[in-house]
């Protein structure tokens, strides 16, 4: 079956620290990838997204790359936040239609930022 | 703005009870979801319903069952609560008209936290 693993956390960082979460994959096929963020007290936003290899995603300073010769998704961001500070969540979704239409998540990753 | 809105936002109550959930959107999609988000383990698909006379089990589907009543509301409901319930239940939607390769992104509500004693 499908599946998304990434990196356990908690991750803390100082603000304009580097980013990286792991995330790797298993599906048949190329799925298509994605990052979600989850705000304190909020549901899910999608973050960016990428639907065939070597595709780049990116949105609000964070990228991914999806890397179908390591089946990876990592995320990226140069120089992170105080307000970046939230959980991101990894998923994929398998091409072929019909009932396969669903997100598979990793664990989610906690993030926090300090000042 | 709210979307894809959930009531209650948080409910307590004991074993035993009937609890429903509900769900409402305005974005116009045709796909709704219900999910459970448990620390640790990230969010697990509970039911999913691809248009009104179309609903499908998740991963963890049981004790809980759904109801859509119209294509903007989907309701889920736990018949008989137990404590391993406790959780924030995400509701999703999805519009199934962007096809042709392109993504079916997923939009979700605020979530509702459930707590069962």
């Amino acid at each position: 079956g499908n599946s998304v693993t990434q990196m356990e956390g908690p991750v803390t960082l100082s603000e304009e620290a580097f980013l990286t979460i792991n995330c790797t994959y298993t599906a048949t096929g190329y799925p298509s990838l994605f990052w979600y963020v989850q705000y304190p007290g909020e549901g899910l936003q999608l973050l960016l997204k990428a639907t065939k290899a070597d595709d780049k995603g990116s949105n609000k300073g964070f990228e991914a790359t999806y890397r179908k010769e390591t089946t990876s998704f990592h995320l990226e961001k140069g120089s992170v936040q105080v307000s970046d500070s939230a959980v991101y969540f990894c998923a994929l979704m398998p091409r072929g239609g019909g009932s396969n239409y669903k997100l598979t998540f990793g664990k989610g990753t906690l993030l926090t930022v300090n000042p | 703005d709210a979307d894809v809105t959930q009531t209650p936002r948080n409910r307590i109550t004991k074993t035993g009870k009937r609890i429903m959930l509900e769900c409402s959107q305005t974005k116009g999609h045709d796909r709704m979801y219900w999910y459970r988000q448990d620390p640790g383990l990230g969010l697990r698909l509970i039911y999913y319903s691809f248009d009104v006379k179309d609903i499908n089990k998740g991963e963890i589907s049981d004790g809980y069952s759904v109801s859509r009543q119209a294509q903007a509301k989907f309701s889920l409901s736990l018949e008989s609560a137990i404590p391993n319930q406790t959780a924030l239940y995400f509701c999703a939607t999805s519009d199934s008209a962007r096809t042709g390769g392109r993504i079916h992104e997923q939009f979700f509500g605020p979530g509702t936290r459930l707590t069962v004693l």
